[in-house]
């Protein structure tokens, strides 16, 4: 079984659209994470949330909106998506409370904004 | 603020060679861990190793292992007997264990195995 998995993996869609991509883990972790890694490669933390509960939330446009109905989901909407949303968007979940033994990646989704 | 900083955009090296990538950090704070993950072409975010900061004995896996020296801030991977699976993007990061257990990610190294 994928332990964090993240659907769909590939996401085309036209400027102006709302989309949505979800995340899961069967791993029991508290924290679940959203990155975008743009075309240079570079990892950037979007959201963080833990045990439901929002913990960061760095500067990323208000158009994205995470939501965790429970602490193994992680949603993240898209409103009114633009050609600079294209990039790999990670869904990361990690458990606090048995020592950071790193995050666990989900395979990632690649949007494309046309 | 913390910094990780990856100096080595690219390398490549021939099947069978040695190869350190390096990285280093910039903090203040005591506690922390450092990570080394890998990405391979097929996008998926792999861990590596792990190094508490805590440790003085490097940590080693297989035939990854690295060289942590914290008085400089250093945190080297070493790849022996390399393989062609290892061409990837390696990513070092870092945890600030009082920082919400918050990744600070290099930019990244991209290591090419070559035949």
């Amino acid at each position: 079984d994928t332990a964090v998995s993240q659907t769909p993996k590939y996401l085309v869609t036209q400027m102006g659209n709302d989309k949505s991509i979800k995340c899961e883990q069967n791993l029991g972790h508290d924290t679940m994470y959203w990155y975008k890694q743009d075309s240079k490669k570079f990892l950037k933390i979007m959201f963080s949330y833990n045990n439901k509960e929002l913990i960061i939330n760095e500067t990323v446009p208000n158009r994205f909106s995470p939501k965790s109905p429970d602490k193994a989901h992680l949603n993240l909407h898209i409103n009114s998506l633009e050609l600079g949303d294209s990039a790999v968007y990670f869904c990361a979940s990690s458990h606090t409370g048995q020592g950071p033994y790193g995050y666990t990646f989900g395979s990632g989704t690649r949007l494309t904004v046309v | 603020a913390q910094t990780v900083t990856q100096s080595q955009p690219e390398m490549s090296v021939q099947e069978a060679e040695t190869v350190t990538l390096s990285c280093t950090y910039d903090t203040s704070e005591n506690n922390y861990y450092l990570f080394w993950y890998k990405q391979p072409p097929s996008r998926q975010m792999i861990l590596v190793i792990r190094q508490e900061a805590y440790k003085q004995q490097n940590a080693t896996e297989n035939r990854f292992s690295v060289n942590f020296q914290k008085a400089a801030k250093s945190f080297s991977l070493k790849i022996s007997d390399s393989q062609l699976g290892d061409t990837a993007m390696y990513f070092c990061a870092f945890m600030n264990m009082d920082s919400n257990y918050q990744l600070i990610w290099g930019a990244g190294t991209k290591l090419i195995i070559k035949p």
